[in-house]
């Protein structure tokens, strides 16, 4: 049971938007709507910001969406604001060798 | 509202066994809709699913800590817990409990707890 793969960083202005992805395989990512998205703030607990692909919890900005393509999950973010700067982390449903679950590496984002 | 509150020591010394157990108030335990789980986060790195457990007992592990990991319910006191036994330097991490709505929702989690294995 492998991370998922996420890009260590990245980074957008005021304003713009941005798309951190992570990649799985067809044992998670690619089989499975499953995918969730959190954010983590120095310090604190993870949030969760998307589920099963592309929904949003209730309070969630509708700035904040989800997609799939094959074994890759991405979350956009638009408006970018100084306070999505964070960690984000993707997540995945999996059954590679029992029920379980895994998690990315996790994307830092700055807020130029 | 619901909380989870991890509770345990601080500190384990290498080779020794970590202990924690998490808390869930504002809300049943039992309740069928839902698993509980463990993650943790080293210092400075990712998270790390551990393990999650259903109301009845049932349990599913990280492949990679399986043998060394227990995760047990008590649904009189409405707490689960976390034993990981052998711990060395490479388990010092924030562990966290969390709610899990299935298949892929950890809704909830505890504010977190560190834990340093020192001798």
């Amino acid at each position: 049971q492998s991370a998922l793969t996420q890009p260590a960083s990245v980074s957008g202005s005021p304003g713009q938007s941005i798309t951190i992805s992570c990649t799985g395989t067809s044992s998670d990512v690619g089989g499975y709507n499953y995918v969730s998205w959190y954010q983590q703030h120095p310090g604190k607990a993870p949030k969760l910001m998307i589920y099963d692909v592309s929904n949003r919890p209730s309070g969630v900005s509708n700035r904040f969406s989800g997609s799939k393509s094959g074994n890759t999950a991405s979350l956009t973010i638009s408006g970018l604001q100084a306070e999505d700067e964070a960690d984000y982390y993707c997540s995945s449903y999996t059954s590679s060798s029992t029920l379980a679950w895994v998690f990315g590496g996790g994307t830092k984002l700055t807020v130029l | 509202q619901l909380q989870l509150q991890e509770s345990g020591p601080g500190l384990v010394k290498p080779s020794e066994t970590l202990s924690l157990t998490c808390t869930v108030s504002g809300g049943s335990i039992s309740s069928s809709s839902y698993y509980w789980g463990w993650i943790r986060q080293p210092p400075g790195k990712g998270l790390e699913w551990i393990g999650s457990i259903y109301y009845s007992g049932s349990t599913y592990y990280n492949p990679s800590l399986k043998s060394r990991v227990t995760i047990s319910v008590d649904t009189s006191k409405n707490q689960f817990s976390l034993k990981l036994s052998s711990v060395t330097a490479a388990d010092t991490a924030v562990y966290y409990c969390a709610r899990l709505e299935p298949p892929n929702n950890f809704d909830y989690w505890g504010q977190g707890t560190l834990v340093t294995v020192s001798s």
